[in-house]
């Protein structure tokens, strides 16, 4: 059975904390997501990635980045955390070199900064 | 610019009743759709898509949408609801980077 996994569920962080989200695939899926889901949005996509140590910037990039040193593995990075970025985070990923058709999601984490 | 409508942010319907919810996209050339359920505290799971084919396709838990290309519409049906259907919907589409665009949801409550 297919498997995205993310570090956490819920996460409270203080304003200016460094924040890592993690993000674990284990579909061997090249290609990988990072969305924040806000009521009446939708999912906005931030980052994403075609293939290891590669990422491009999404819709809305500002004030995060992400890492990929795995394949498996897609991290998000809050570098100086802001209450505006309290949201739901989701991790995805897919099949296909370049290709973002059907993508599986992780569980989400709740995010929450005071 | 591409871009997914959903016009109903919540429907009620009763257990056992018919359902449609409405997905309107902006897309230039032949787009790819999809529709995804999110239950409660979970993440999305696709339901079904389309690609290319015929416009009538059928997914999971006896869901099927219709795609309508002079309406530019990929609306989502059953024909009997259950209340383990109650849960936010999203229609999405594939754009011509490579990325997809979710529309805003549509909560669906079920009364029993």
């Amino acid at each position: 059975d297919v498997k995205v996994t993310q570090s956490s569920r819920y996460l409270v962080k203080r304003t200016g904390e460094k924040v890592f989200l993690e993000c674990v695939q284990d579909m061997d899926h090249e290609n990988m997501f990072w969305y924040r889901q806000d009521p009446g949005l939708g999912l906005r996509l931030i980052y994403f990635s075609y293939d290891v140590k590669m990422k491009e910037k999404g819709d809305i990039p500002e004030g995060y980045s992400v890492s990929r040193e795995k394949k498996e593995r897609f991290s998000l990075i809050l570098e100086s955390a802001s209450t505006n970025q309290t949201s739901m985070y989701l991790c995805a990923s897919s099949h296909g070199q370049k290709s973002s058709y059907e993508q599986y999601f992780g569980p989400g984490t709740r995010l929450t900064v005071t | 610019a591409q871009s997914v409508t959903q016009p109903d942010i919540h429907i009620t319907v009763s257990e056992g009743a018919s359902l449609e919810l409405r997905c309107n996209y902006s897309y230039g050339a032949t787009p790819y759709l999809f529709w995804y359920v999110q239950s409660p505290g979970q993440g999305l799971q696709l339901l079904l898509k389309y690609f290319s084919g015929d416009t009538l396709v059928q997914g999971i838990k006896g869901f099927e949408a219709e795609f309508k290309r002079s309406q530019s519409s990929f609306n989502l049906r059953k024909p009997s609801v259950h209340w383990s259907d109650a849960a936010e919907y999203f229609c999405a589409v594939k754009t011509s980077y490579d990325k997809v665009i979710f529309g805003p949801g549509t909560s669906l409550s079920v009364i029993p």
